[in-house]
């Protein structure tokens, strides 16, 4: 399987601040990644895929590069709704694999 | 724009089975990836497996294989997850998510299951 590792597993910002998350894919993945914004108790949302593509109606404060085995998250100007669980995630090959997830809390 | 609607919450004795159905509305059902994700309590997000109607194909995580079922009807644009044997640790939320065609791309509300005596 495909091990997805995210760094860090929790950091703390402020409103106005812009932070970045990292995932390493254990092998080559090309761009088969994306990422996901979960809330509590909400489903999961697509921010991003195909590692940069931004999803219809996500704010373009958020945006992602990478491709290989290196990916990140960047999010500019953190708004008081960004504050969140944060996924990556490969579909390069089966089992789709997960990070194990950034949770982004308030300073 | 597509949108996915899944059953409803369901409490299952340990040793059952339970069955989640996602209705799909929009979009192309037949060449789309329909996945099952499941969440454990206060864990992260497990992928179990997907089917793509058209052909139809199926793939599942090793951990779930001969245990867990997906199929899909056109007719109705339903997909459908059944996991048998339940265990206490199979409680969790369920989401389907679909994909453009790849991915998990839009996802259902969820499915709370229970799994208790």
């Amino acid at each position: 399987d495909i091990h997805m590792t995210q760094s860090p597993s929790s950091l703390s910002a402020s409103v106005g601040d812009t932070i970045t998350i990292t995932c390493r894919a254990s092998q080559d993945i090309s761009t088969y990644f994306a990422w996901f914004q979960q809330k509590p108790g909400k489903a999961p949302q697509c921010l991003i895929d195909v590692a940069s593509q931004l999803q219809s109606g996500v704010p373009s404060r958020f945006s992602g590069s990478g491709s290989g085995t290196e990916f990140t998250l960047t999010i500019a100007s953190l708004r008081p709704e960004d504050f969140a669980t944060y996924y990556c995630q490969q579909y390069y090959d089966y089992p789709w694999t997960f990070g194990q997830g950034t949770n982004v809390e308030m300073k | 724009q597509v949108l996915l609607v899944q059953s409803g919450a369901e409490v299952k004795p340990p040793g059952s089975s339970v069955r989640v159905s996602c209705k799909a509305s929009g979009g192309n059902f037949r060449t789309n990836a329909i996945s099952w994700v499941r969440q454990a309590p206060g864990q992260g997000l497990e992928w179990m497996g997907l089917i793509i109607p058209v052909f139809p194909t199926t793939k599942f995580a090793q951990r779930f294989q001969g245990r867990v079922a997906i199929s899909a009807d056109e007719s109705t644009r339903t997909a459908s997850m059944e996991l048998s044997s339940l265990r206490s640790d199979d409680t969790a939320v369920y989401y389907c998510a679909t994909g453009n065609p790849n991915g998990l791309v839009v996802w259902g509300k969820g499915t709370t299951v229970t799994v208790s005596s």
